[in-house]
């Protein structure tokens, strides 16, 4: 699986939109673009994900660059319950023997 | 519909003994993974099972198993622990390799 890289750590206003940015410059043509965030040490929850396409749903909008090498989580509207740790990660198609590797991901912190 | 179950949620032994986590992943779902968080840190690829088999695993000791059983639930064992094995570990179920479900986890502790 392609490696991610994300900043340790970012900050956002409550109400303001929380862009969270991932390197995934090895990605290969057939891996996709998780994203999951954990919130307290709870186990992870799926958030959104993407092949090459930008995808919206009811919580947050990705966007992949056309090269795919990097992408975007948008929150449009943070708020304190979005503060948590977000993952990005990349995984190939169904059936592939994927470890899955999560690294060590992105504190957000949402202040009012 | 239920999400993936753990139990216990809290387990603790002391060094040497062997730990048993049970998982049941959701109604439907083949694949079942394990990860291991220890405090503060990123989760880790322990296991992962499709259909009753072991289809990849992480970079852990020999001491660390576990299976699938017909009903796709899952067990993970450990052997021989030791105090640094003391870590949240995570259950997760996939229908066929799309977007896991985690559990709540199972919080064990060495002493």
């Amino acid at each position: 699986d392609a490696k991610t890289t994300q900043p340790p750590s970012m900050d956002c206003a409550e109400g303001r939109a929380a862009n969270l940015p991932c390197n995934h410059s090895t990605i290969s043509g057939n891996e996709y673009v998780y994203w999951y965030r954990q919130i307290h040490s709870q186990g992870p929850q799926y958030i959104i994900h993407g092949l090459k396409n930008n995808e919206t749903n009811e919580m947050a909008s990705l966007i992949i660059t056309e090269d795919r090498k990097s992408s975007t989580l948008i929150l449009p509207h943070a708020t304190l319950r979005d503060t948590a740790v977000y993952y990005c990660i990349v995984r190939g198609t169904t059936g592939t023997a994927s470890k899955l590797t999560f690294g060590t991901g992105t504190r957000l912190q949402v202040t009012l | 519909e239920a999400g993936v179950t753990q139990s216990p949620t809290h387990l603790i032994k002391t060094r040497g003994q062997q730990a048993t986590l049970r998982c049941s992943p959701i109604s439907g779902h083949t694949s079942v993974y394990w990860y291991q968080q220890a405090l503060g840190l990123g989760l880790q690829f322990l296991l992962w099972y499709d259909e009753g088999e072991e289809r990849n695993r992480g970079n852990f000791p020999p001491r660390f198993s576990g299976r699938q059983f017909p009903n796709y639930s899952s067990e993970l064992n450990v052997n021989a622990l030791e105090l640094e094995d003391s870590a949240l570990y995570l259950c997760a179920s996939s229908p066929r390799g799309e977007k896991l479900f985690f559990g709540s986890g199972t919080q064990l502790s060495v002493l």
